[in-house]
């Protein structure tokens, strides 16, 4: 069966410290990576997604970025970060179904999240 | 461009109460609609799912019917639980995933 793994799970960090979040995916291949931003009390906020290896599409410009280095990999990084980047940072995979490939959706697996504080 | 619109919260309901929420949506085509449950502290799980007009998707007590006439996918229980509390996310499936911005649920004893 497939897993999403995240990690740290919360972290404290330091205005204009970087920062690194990994999230990666077993039991699947070539999967639709996507991260998430939750503010608290709001909804999701789609921050990246990847189609596959070094494919990275930005949804929303800030100072955060994305990699996928390998193919069930996806790293969030941010080079200082802002108190704004406070937040619950999802990770989330996805196949490429048939109704996916036409662009009809197919259903996102999440992990269990990251609780990132900005002080 | 594709939209999700959900009510807003928080439902609070006694246990046993009947659940609405109600999410509306526009997009081109025929896109899969979603419900998903987020649990305190957790991520997103899937909680039911539809891929054409008129389909019912149902899970744990849940049901929800894909109504394109109406554009919407409105996600019913019968009887709620304290067990139920929790954030529920409307989404339309597509090429970028649209969520909407979740509706909490607060179930009492």
């Amino acid at each position: 069966s497939q897993t999403i793994h995240q990690w740290p799970a919360t972290l404290v960090q330091p205005v204009g410290s970087p920062l690194s979040l990994e999230c990666t995916v077993e039991g699947t291949s070539n999967p639709n990576l996507y991260w998430y931003r939750q503010a608290a009390g709001r909804g999701l906020q789609l921050l990246f997604y990847s189609v596959g290896i070094g494919q990275i599409s930005s949804e929303v410009p800030q100072n955060l970025s994305a990699s996928r280095p390998q193919d069930r990999q996806f790293i969030l990084s941010s080079k200082k970060l802002l108190l704004s980047d406070s937040g619950f940072y999802l990770c989330a995979w996805s196949g490429k179904s048939g109704r996916a490939l036409l662009g009809l959706g197919d259903t996102q697996y999440f992990g269990p999240g990251t609780r990132l504080t900005v002080l | 461009g594709n939209s999700v619109t959900q009510m807003e919260g928080p439902v609070t309901l006694s246990e046993e109460a009947f659940l609405t929420i109600n999410c509306t949506y526009t997009a081109t085509g025929y896109p899969s609609l979603f419900w998903y449950v987020q649990y305190p502290g957790e991520g997103l799980q899937l909680l039911l799912k539809a891929t054409k007009a008129d389909d019912k998707g149902s899970n744990k007590g849940f049901e929800a019917t894909y109504r394109k006439e109406t554009t919407s996918f409105h996600l019913e229980k019968g009887s709620v639980q304290v067990s139920d509390s929790a954030v529920y996310f409307c989404a339309l499936g597509s090429y970028i995933p649209t969520f909407g911005r979740g509706t909490s649920l607060i179930v009492h004893p």
